[in-house]
């Protein structure tokens, strides 16, 4: 079964607004999530290390400012993609790392700035 | 951080066996190997996973040669639905980063 549930699967918004992804551990608790950006046809980009309790941690290049990250709980990490353009129209995804060296990943959040 | 090569894009047709190799030059000694697929607007999924020698589970099979420095995911007798993108990562747990990935196109 799925191990990463992320929400809302696909999502509009208009130019300016901030929307909100989340990304939920099912059946263990994850200290740790990352987050990825996906462009169409492109491979996956690390983001951020998402901690509990903690600040995320930022790849180079990464607005830390533009896409807030909130680890709150053991389950849950959120991906807030603030003042949001055309631009940040992506596939993003979340992953736990389970086993010390497998990574699951959920399903994937369309955004799609208009 | 091991950075991976593998080739950008393979075809193959229903029914075949398909290798896909990736090169590791700089893999750690603690350094899993891991092989992703990818279909359009989905998460990537969990093939299988090695250290060394072979691996071999219900979809595929992991060829890891003694030096490690590469691996070949063997997919037997693949459908149409296994064209997907393919990612073989290197690394620890917290510290996987991606290629660009191979993609797969069988035809029938």
């Amino acid at each position: 079964g799925a191990v990463v549930s992320q929400h809302p699967s696909r999502v509009i918004c208009k130019s300016g607004t901030s929307v909100k992804i989340e990304c939920r551990s099912l059946d263990f608790q994850a200290t740790t999530m990352f987050w990825y950006r996906q462009f169409p046809k492109q491979s996956l980009m690390l983001m951020a290390t998402s901690n509990e309790g903690s600040k995320a941690t930022y790849e180079q290049g990464v607005e830390k400012d533009k896409f807030l990250i909130n680890h709150a709980s053991l389950t849950l990490s959120t991906l807030t993609v603030t003042s949001a353009h055309p631009e940040d129209s992506s596939f993003y995804i979340c992953s736990v790392v389970r086993g010390g060296n497998t990574i699951y990943f959920g399903e994937g959040s369309w955004l799609t700035v208009v | 951080l091991a950075k991976t090569t593998q080739p950008i894009s393979m075809d193959s047709y229903e029914g075949q066996e398909v290798n896909i190799t990736c090169s590791h030059n700089n893999i750690a000694t603690n350094d899993y190997i891991t092989w992703y697929q990818q279909f359009p607007s989905q998460g990537p999924r969990f093939i299988i996973q090695g250290y060394k020698t072979k691996v071999t589970n219900e979809v595929a099979s992991l060829f890891i040669p003694a030096d490690r420095k590469s691996s070949t995911l063997s997919l037997p007798r693949v459908s149409l639905s296994d064209t997907a993108v393919y990612y073989c990562l290197v690394g620890e747990g917290n510290d996987m980063r991606f290629g660009a990935g191979t993609r797969l196109t069988v035809k029938p």
